[in-house]
């Protein structure tokens, strides 16, 4: 148990569909970060949030659209996907620190294993 | 962020020592080496850092020599749960979020 929870843990859905997944972390960190992982390819990061501010987005398709309503909530929102999107989808979280170059370690849940029809 | 190259799968049993190394000839002076540990359908999971020389924890040691070009994660008497996927991250503290960028992992087997 990492003290990061991940909703649902599996999904099917259509091409047309619209879903929601779910990231919650109960260990007051202040970074979040959303991760796609495919199968037989490297883990990769797809949106960060940091103090709730979106700041990084490596040109992921805007069928996927993050909310980070506070800093222990985290969506990825999923609409018109299509099949090559299937994937393990990764929620992570870090607390980072000011003052000075520091190692954030993150805490990563188990996933939602994501199946595009 | 300085490249890795692991072995992408090992073979072990249960009781023996396990040494997985890194390659990481491009390191920069600011760089600290991450290992991560992945099991199936689970998030990757801190397992150990350093700079240089080496570093134990209860979990494992990793050596790093005085060249840093490359680094060898050791995991003392494998069981059967240490099955997992092993990623060796290289890159700089920062002062923002960490942007961890993962390889492909060497797949370790652990056989009774």
């Amino acid at each position: 148990e990492t003290g990061v929870t991940q909703t649902p843990r599996h999904l099917v859905m259509g091409m047309t569909n619209k879903k929601s997944l779910k990231c919650e972390q109960h260990l007051g960190h202040n970074a979040m970060y959303w991760y796609k992982q495919s199968a037989k390819k490297p883990l990769e990061l797809m949106f960060v949030y940091n103090f709730k501010e979106q700041t990084e987005n490596n040109s992921v398709p805007s069928r996927f659209s993050p909310e980070c309503p506070n800093s222990s909530h985290l969506f990825l929102h999923l609409h018109t996907l299509q099949p090559e999107d299937s994937a393990l989808y990764l929620c992570a979280s870090s607390q980072v620190r000011t003052g000075g170059p520091s190692y954030n370690e993150q805490f990563f849940g188990p996933g939602t294993r994501l199946t595009v029809l | 962020l300085a490249k890795t190259t692991q072995p992408i799968s090992m073979d072990s049993y249960e009781g023996q020592e396990v040494n997985i190394t890194c390659s990481h000839n491009n390191i920069a002076t600011n760089d600290y080496i991450t290992w991560y540990q992945q099991f199936p359908s689970q998030g990757p999971r801190f397992i150990i850092q350093g700079y240089k020389t080496k570093v134990t924890n209860e979990v494992a040691s990793l050596f790093i020599p005085a060249d840093r070009k490359s680094s060898t994660l050791s995991l003392p008497r494998v069981s059967l749960s240490d099955t997992a996927v092993y990623y060796c991250l290289v890159g700089p503290l920062n002062t923002g979020f960490q942007k961890l960028v993962f390889g492909t992992g060497t797949r370790l087997l652990v056989s009774p």
